[in-house]
């Protein structure tokens, strides 16, 4: 699976999008970018997966690139509750039997009041 | 409201004791996997299993550590005999592992401690 490249850690105000980039620039043709976040003290939550057109659902926004080796996860309007690391990950759908989910050191969001 | 289960959520133990935690995944769930986090690693992939069966259990400690799906409702991470450098939150998440969705639900850990 092909790496990724996040900030370690961002602030964001309140109320604010939170935009939280992602560098991928080996990805494949065939690489999903999917993004996990996780509230101190509790488990990893998925969020958002995306191939190459934009996805939205209830919880964020994703933006991929159209060489697709950068993507941004778009919080709209950043809560306190949304104060957590925010992991990045790239991996092939559906691959024969590899559905591991390989994580980084991800990017600390800080929602500040 | 479907979640993974895991027990207990915190143990103690002395080193050399043998440890198990126990995984319940989400009803209908197919694929099981086993996470570890500390602070220096971050989260590890233990191992992973697909209707029961062991897929990859490559980043598990061969000699002390055994995963097992005794059924399609219980997973079981055991270490025998226990080390203080076990010392982490283990996470057990579950999902339907085909087609085109991943996501992976994920349980609120077993933090342990050996001592």
């Amino acid at each position: 699976d092909a790496k990724t490249t996040q900030p370690p850690s961002m602030d964001c105000a309140e109320g604010r999008a939170a935009n939280l980039p992602c560098n991928h620039s080996t990805i494949s043709g065939n690489e999903y970018v999917y993004w996990y976040r996780q509230i101190h003290s509790q488990g990893p939550q998925y969020i958002i997966h995306g191939l190459k057109n934009n996805e939205t659902n209830e919880m964020a926004s994703l933006i991929i690139t159209e060489d697709r080796k950068s993507s941004t996860l778009i919080l709209p309007h950043a809560t306190l509750r949304d104060t957590a690391v925010y992991y990045c990950i790239v991996r092939v759908e559906g691959g024969g039997s590899n559905y591991k989910l390989t994580f980084g050191k991800g990017t600390l969001l800080t929602v500040n009041p | 409201d479907a979640r993974v289960t895991q027990t207990p959520r915190h143990k103690v133990t002395e080193m050399g004791q043998e440890v198990t935690m126990r995984c319940q995944p989400i009803l209908g769930h197919n694929t099981v996997f086993w996470y570890r986090q500390t602070m220096m690693q971050g989260l590890e992939l233990l191992a992973y299993f697909r209707n029961r069966a062991p897929l990859d259990d490559s980043g598990m400690p061969k000699d002390r550590f055994s995963a097992e799906m005794p059924d399609a409702t219980l997973a079981t991470l055991k270490i025998q005999p226990s080390e203080p450098r076990d010392s982490a939150v283990y996470f057990c998440a579950s999902g339907l592992g085909h087609g085109g969705r991943t996501e992976a639900f994920f349980g609120q850990g077993t933090r342990l401690t050996v001592v």
